[in-house]
């Protein structure tokens, strides 16, 4: 069964530090990785977009990266500010004839000044 | 900046009572999702649509949820009668080119907010 996990459930951090999200995806075969942030009472928002080919990608202060043997991929936050603060979805899309997009749960990052 | 617009943003409603969303897409976009977003979960998807046609219906409770794209632009999602489960965030999304094997960007809308009372 496709599915993206991703951890932790919930984080908190102070203003200004670094941290980084997991996911684990079975999803297969595999077309491309997303990660979405998601403020509160809003719709999700691309922040990078990886094929299998790449193992790292930037958007600014956020940093993807992709191992596609192990599966997994995390997203890294440097310089964290109070308007991180969201929830950052791994969406995992596969090379099926849908190319559906599988979606995990979230992590719901919480930065405190 | 174009974006993929929604309304109401907010919907509050008895059960039993029958409620409808709308959804604009990005102009040009051909291919439109409407996806349900649980409470600390991920969105999933309900509706596919690639300009009028609907391409994937396989999640969408028939029974009581409706969709359509009648002009293959704007779309309207209903349902009808409301149960308590399905209080949600109601997402719009839409892609620009029609081929699946894509990975062009998915544009979300803000979302309703449907509580059902």
């Amino acid at each position: 069964k496709n599915q993206v996990e991703q951890s932790p459930q919930s984080l908190i951090i102070l203003e200004g530090k670094n941290c980084t999200l997991q996911c684990n995806y079975t999803v297969s075969p595999f077309s491309n990785l997303r990660w979405y942030k998601q403020d509160t009472g809003r719709g999700p928002v691309s922040l990078t977009i990886m094929t299998f080919s790449e193992n790292t990608k930037s958007n600014g202060r956020y940093t993807a990266t992709l191992d596609a043997d192990t599966k997994q991929s995390s997203l890294h936050i440097t310089a964290s500010q109070l308007s991180d603060s969201a929830s950052y979805i791994c969406v995992v899309s596969a090379r099926d004839s849908s190319y559906k997009l599988i979606f995990g749960s979230g992590t719901r990052l919480l930065v405190r000044p | 900046e174009a974006e993929v617009a929604q309304s109401p943003r907010y919907k509050i409603t008895e059960k039993s009572q029958a409620v409808a969303f709308w959804c604009d897409p990005i102009s040009g976009h051909a291919t439109l999702y409407w996806y349900r977003q649980i409470l600390g979960q991920g969105p999933e998807l309900l509706v596919q649509f690639q300009d009028e046609s609907v391409v994937d219906d396989s999640q969408l409770p028939k029974d009581r949820f409706s969709a359509e794209r009648l002009k293959g632009v704007d779309s309207t999602l209903k349902i009808q009668p409301a149960e308590l489960g399905d209080s949600a965030m109601y997402l719009c999304a839409s892609r620009l080119d029609r081929l699946v094997s894509s990975y062009n960007e998915q544009f979300f809308g803000p979302g309703t907010r449907l509580t059902v009372l």
